[in-house]
């Protein structure tokens, strides 16, 4: 079965320093896969995706990630945070069943910043 | 261009009460999702529309919950009796059609209704 697991579901960063988040996938097909981040109170919102036309995906507000199938990975990096990216951050793989695709989210990552 | 709106946004109840959630989706999407998100957890899809016919609803607990989505637009989440272990934020999401398994149609969140069941 196809499956996201997320490593630290917390992360603190210093504002300005690098931000990596880090996710794994399970997948015995190409996987499509995808990070989304949610502000408290509010939905989630994406930030990219990997549909396999490259294995370097560059997202909303200075996220990128790479598809690494040798590790089996999807980091988020992104080179400075900001204190608006305080936020949960969660990573996800689509199951296309039936033609539908259908999202497996992981348990999600916070983000801390701090000043 | 108007985003997938929710209601009510909180809802406090006793237990074994039922209770219901709206969504609107946005305008033209013909796939509709139902998730819940326990605290701590990721969303974990309940229900899956295309237009108004289910697609997948193989995690939907049907002994106590229900959804319609009729005429193909708004749709209902019915919670009957409700349990301690339904606390949970109830989110919808729309998305296009998917008409290209490569394209990977992108889910548009709504705010979410924020459940207490005491």
């Amino acid at each position: 079965a196809q499956s996201v697991t997320q490593l630290g579901s917390h992360v603190s960063v210093s504002e300005g320093a690098l931000v990596l988040l880090r996710c794994n996938y399970s997948s015995s097909v190409p996987p499509y896969l995808f990070w989304y981040v949610q502000y408290p109170n509010q939905g989630l919102q994406l930030l990219l995706k990997y549909t396999s036309a490259a294995t370097l995906v560059k997202g909303i507000n200075g996220f990128e990630a790479e598809f690494k199938k040798s590790e089996t990975s999807f980091h988020l990096t992104k080179p400075s945070a900001h204190m608006s990216d305080a936020a949960e951050y969660f990573c996800a793989v689509s199951l296309m069943n039936t033609g539908f695709q259908k999202l497996v989210f992981g348990t999600g990552t916070r983000l801390l910043v701090s000043p | 261009e108007a985003g997938v709106a929710q209601s009510p946004r909180y809802k406090i109840i006793e237990k074994r009460q039922s209770v219901a959630f709206w969504c609107n989706p946005i305008s033209g999407h013909a796939t509709l999702y139902w998730y819940q998100q326990i605290l701590g957890q990721g969303p974990k899809l309940l229900i899956q529309f295309q237009n108004n016919g289910v697609v997948d609803d193989s995690q939907l607990p049907k002994d106590r919950f229900s959804a319609e989505r009729l005429k193909g637009v708004d749709s209902t989440l019915k919670i009957q009796p409700a349990k301690l272990e339904d606390s949970a934020v109830y989110l919808c999401a729309s998305s296009p059609k998917q008409q290209d398994t490569r394209k990977q149609e992108t889910q548009y969140f709504g705010p979410g209704t924020r459940l207490l069941v005491l």
